[in-house]
């Protein structure tokens, strides 16, 4: 089945513990991105990769990293999660974004202490 | 400031009717346009897209239009059913450099049996 992975799907942490969020498509995606959806504020995107090795800032990059070793993962790390990165994130990948759809994650559930 | 925005954040339909999800957006430069449906604790799902040289695309019970000289986006759903609840996003892709999709706060649909 065609599918993008998050782990884990919650977690609690307190503020300034290191952690990763994983992602994984199976669809042999160039394109990944990361998302964070706040109430109010919709979906705005943290980081984005074309392919392997390219990362992209997207609009709210501060306070995260990413990676792309390979084409089927992209974590999202929180070198030093602070409350306000306290959301719902979720991973999304496609072929090419202008032409193909865009599959997301079932989302992770985030709170920082 | 630019941004993908809606002009109603809840709609309420009966069974049966059709709905009409619209969505404003200020960037000229945008080329391609898709319309997302989040159930609750759910990730986006891809609905439909259009390109900005079509003002009209159809699918399976939805139509987008596209009517770029008001910069304005519809979302149609015809003979609207309990399973079409959920949160409507549209999104633009902005021209520029970088590859990335803004989204709307999104419109959230409750269809009444």
């Amino acid at each position: 089945e065609a599918q993008v992975t998050q782990n884990p799907r919650y977690l609690i942490t307190v503020t300034g513990k290191k952690l990763t969020v994983t992602c994984s498509q199976n669809m042999n995606h160039e394109y990944m991105s990361w998302y964070r959806q706040d109430p109010g504020l919709g979906l705005r995107q943290i980081y984005y990769s074309m392919n392997v090795e390219v990362t992209d800032k997207g609009d709210v990059p501060e306070g995260y990293k990413v990676s792309r070793k390979e084409k089927r993962n992209f974590p999202l790390i929180l070198e030093s999660p602070s409350p306000n990165q306290t959301s719902l994130y979720f991973c999304a990948s496609s072929q090419l974004l202008g032409t193909d759809t865009q599959y997301f994650g079932p989302g992770t559930r985030l709170t920082v202490l | 400031g630019e941004s993908v925005g809606l002009h109603l954040p809840t709609l309420s339909v009966q069974e049966g009717d059709n709905s009409i999800i619209n969505c404003a957006y200020s960037n000229s430069a945008s080329d391609y346009f898709i319309w997302y449906k989040q159930e609750s604790g759910k990730g986006p799902q891809f609905i439909i897209d259009i390109r900005s040289n079509m003002d009209k695309r159809q699918g399976q019970r939805v139509t987008v239009l596209l009517n770029k000289t008001v910069k304005h986006l519809s979302l149609q759903i015809a003979a609207t059913q309990p399973g079409d609840s959920a949160v409507y996003f549209c999104a633009e892709r902005r021209q520029g450099g970088s590859e990335k999709l803004v989204f709307g706060k999104g419109t959230k649909l409750t269809v009444n049996p």
